[in-house]
């Protein structure tokens, strides 16, 4: 069964500290790959996502994750973080083929601290 | 821009009520998801119709749930005779999936969050 793995469940960092957070999962197949955040009273919102091509992926709000096939690994990264990134991030996989259901990891809380 | 809408955003309710949740998706979208989220984990999925069909139900689903898309526009959601179990956060998103193109990305809504006393 599909799975994913989010080590970190909290992080705090200070403003303009360079942020890295951790996504492992397991599935033996083709995968796309999925950020969303959800900051505070907001609904869940794409970050970046991978299909793919170029492994390096650049999203919204300056934020980039890179697919590391041998590693299973699709972690999160940001070199300057805001007081405004203050939010939970969900790293997230579907079946390539299917395409249907997410398989969402269990989030990590970032908190930014001014 | 008319995103995913689900309604209500709250609901409390005894236990042993049912409870009906609605779900409106992005217009054109033909796939529509439930997911539920418990405090302190990510969205686990639910179901999902392509147009008027369900497609998939997960082990989640009891008999007690029972989700419908009757005319492949928006989509409820019953629990009946619920449990305290039950409180959590229902996501709904939604998807615009050609044949053949299996890229589409999921839209959420805010959700509904349900209590059960």
């Amino acid at each position: 069964a599909q799975s994913v793995s989010q080590h970190n469940h909290h992080v705090i960092l200070s403003e303009a500290a360079s942020l890295e957070l951790g996504c492992n999962y397991s599935y033996g197949g083709t995968v796309n790959l999925f950020w969303y955040v959800q900051y505070p009273g907001q609904h869940l919102q794409l970050l970046l996502k991978y299909f793919s091509g170029d492994p390096l992926v650049k999203g919204i709000k300056g934020f980039e994750a890179e697919f590391i096939k041998s590693k299973f690994s699709f972690n999160l990264r940001k070199p300057s973080v805001q007081w405004s990134d203050t939010a939970e991030y969900f790293c997230a996989v579907t079946q390539y083929s299917s395409a249907s259901k997410i398989i969402f990891g269990s989030g990590t809380r970032l908190s930014i601290r001014p | 821009d008319t995103g995913v809408s689900q309604d209500p955003r709250h609901k409390i309710t005894k236990r042993g009520q049912n409870v009906t949740f609605r779900c409106d998706p992005i217009s054109e979208h033909n796939r529509l998801y439930w997911y539920r989220q418990t405090l302190g984990q990510g969205p686990e999925f639910l179901t999902y119709f392509q147009n008027e069909a369900q497609l998939e139900k997960s082990r989640l689903l009891s008999d007690r749930f029972s989700a419908e898309r009757p005319k492949g526009s928006f989509s409820t959601l019953e629990i009946q005779r619920t449990e305290q179990g039950d409180s959590a956060m229902y996501l709904c998103a939604s998807s615009l999936t050609r044949t053949g193109t299996p890229t589409d990305t999921q839209y959420f809504g805010p959700g509904t969050r349900l209590t059960v006393l």
